[in-house]
Formats: C-alpha cells, sequence, structure tokens
C-alpha cells in the first residue's frame, strides 16, 4: 500500500547533540518533499522543503537530504536543545508538484537537557 | 489576518449532532486545505479549494461532510450527523499557490470530541 513511514517510537536525545529523523516512502515520485514541526496542541508549522534535484538543503541548524533513489529523506538538527522538542512531520506531493501532500505520521523529539 | 484563524478551537457534540467548524485563511491565499489529525497520527487530507472551487474532496470519508468557500476566502466544513468516529482535530491550512512548492500554513485546529 503507498505510505510514508517515520520513526513511529519517541526518540530521546541528549542536549548538544545531533537529531536524525527519517522519512522513508513508498509507491510515490514527489518533486517535492516538506518538513513541519508540531507542538502539542498547535498546528503544523512549515521548516525546509526540498525538490527531488536537490540532494541537501540547509536552514541555520536544519539539515535536509532527499534521496530519490531510497525514496528516504532524512532530517537532521545539529546542537540539539530541549527547545526543539515537538513531533516533526514529513509531507510529499502525492501527485507530482501538485497542490496534495500527504503526511507521514510523524516521529517526537525530545531533547535532554 | 496575521496567521490562519479556526473556530471553534474546541467543540463537543452529541452523537448525531451537526457541527460546523469555520476556517478563516490568510488574506490573497489561494488555495485552502482541510485535513483530519487523529490522535498520534499525522494529518489526512480531507478536501482542497482553489479560491472557491472545490477541486478535490476525495479524502472526505463519507457524505455526512460537506467543506464549501462560496467567495473564495472563509471556508466552512460541516459534519452532519456526528459520529464517535469523527472525534479528531481539523486542521484547515492555506497556500499562495497550488503547486508544490508552496507551504503550507495552518492554523490550530478545530478539537471535536463526539460523545
Amino acid at each position: 500500500s503507498q505510505k510514508i513511514e517515520q520513526n513511529s517510537e519517541a526518540l530521546n536525545i541528549q542536549e548538544g547533540k545531533t537529531a536524525t529523523l527519517t522519512c522513508n516512502y513508498t509507491n510515490y515520485s514527489p518533486a517535492y518533499l516538506q518538513w513541519y514541526r508540531q507542538d502539542p496542541g498547535r498546528g503544523p508549522v512549515f521548516l525546509l522543503l526540498i525538490r527531488e534535484n536537490e540532494k541537501e538543503k540547509r536552514k541555520e541548524r536544519l539539515k535536509v537530504t532527499f534521496d530519490t533513489t531510497l525514496k528516504q529523506s532524512l532530517f537532521h538538527i545539529t546542537a540539539s536543545q530541549p527547545a526543539d522538542s515537538a513531533t516533526y512531520l514529513c509531507a510529499l506531493d502525492m501527485y507530482r508538484g501538485t497542490y496534495k501532500y500527504i503526511f507521514g505520521t510523524g516521529t517526537r523529539l525530545k531533547v535532554l537537557a | 489576518g496575521a496567521g490562519v484563524s479556526q473556530s471553534p478551537r474546541y467543540k463537543v457534540a452529541k452523537r448525531g449532532q451537526d457541527v460546523a467548524l469555520r476556517c478563516d485563511p490568510i488574506s490573497g491565499h489561494v488555495s485552502l486545505f482541510w485535513y483530519q489529525q487523529a490522535l498520534g497520527q499525522g494529518p489526512e487530507f480531507l478536501t482542497y479549494f482553489q479560491n472557491e472551487a472545490q477541486l478535490d474532496k476525495s479524502g472526505l470519508p463519507s457524505d455526512r461532510f460537506f467543506a464549501e468557500r462560496p467567495e473564495g476566502s472563509v471556508s466552512t466544513l460541516k459534519i452532519q450527523r456526528t459520529q464517535q468516529e469523527d472525534s479528531a482535530v481539523y486542521l484547515c491550512a492555506s497556500s499562495m499557490q497550488g503547486v508544490g512548492t508552496g507551504e503550507l500554513f495552518f492554523g490550530e485546529g478545530s478539537r471535536l470530541t463526539v460523545l
């Protein structure tokens, strides 16, 4: 079946370390992949978009990679801080280049002080 | 407005009641989306509008769900004869464009609890 998989279990890491979250997909050929952050009781907030022809994208302490051969995106937060604790969602365009984004189940990240 | 506004934030309904959830998108945003998010899950696509046209309603779970955006701005998601399985957070998002390069701006959601 078509789906997007993210680490279903929570990820706990020590402050200052790099957090790495994975997003794997099957049966899609997305042109774009987005990452969002969601805090409890809030709506998702856009973080980064990466295109299929981009291997890597950076924004401050965030880095996203996109491997269309492996059908995988990795999301890294370097020098993590307790304030980075949240659920992180990946999303891809279900129909290449169009409006319809579908989301993974999200990975809950907890950064320990 | 500064962001996407949704109301009510919380709604408790008795099974069988009708509910209406409102979304006020960012001014000028062409695209508007409704998503349903169950506890511990990612948002699930419900429907999509481009201006006032509902171009995709393939995610609506049943004919009890109805969405409209009559003037291409504010949108309402209506659920008739609510059932317990309708309990979820309903998220509205808007975007400047309809293509995949547009980031989605989400509201805070409307949490519906059906008793």
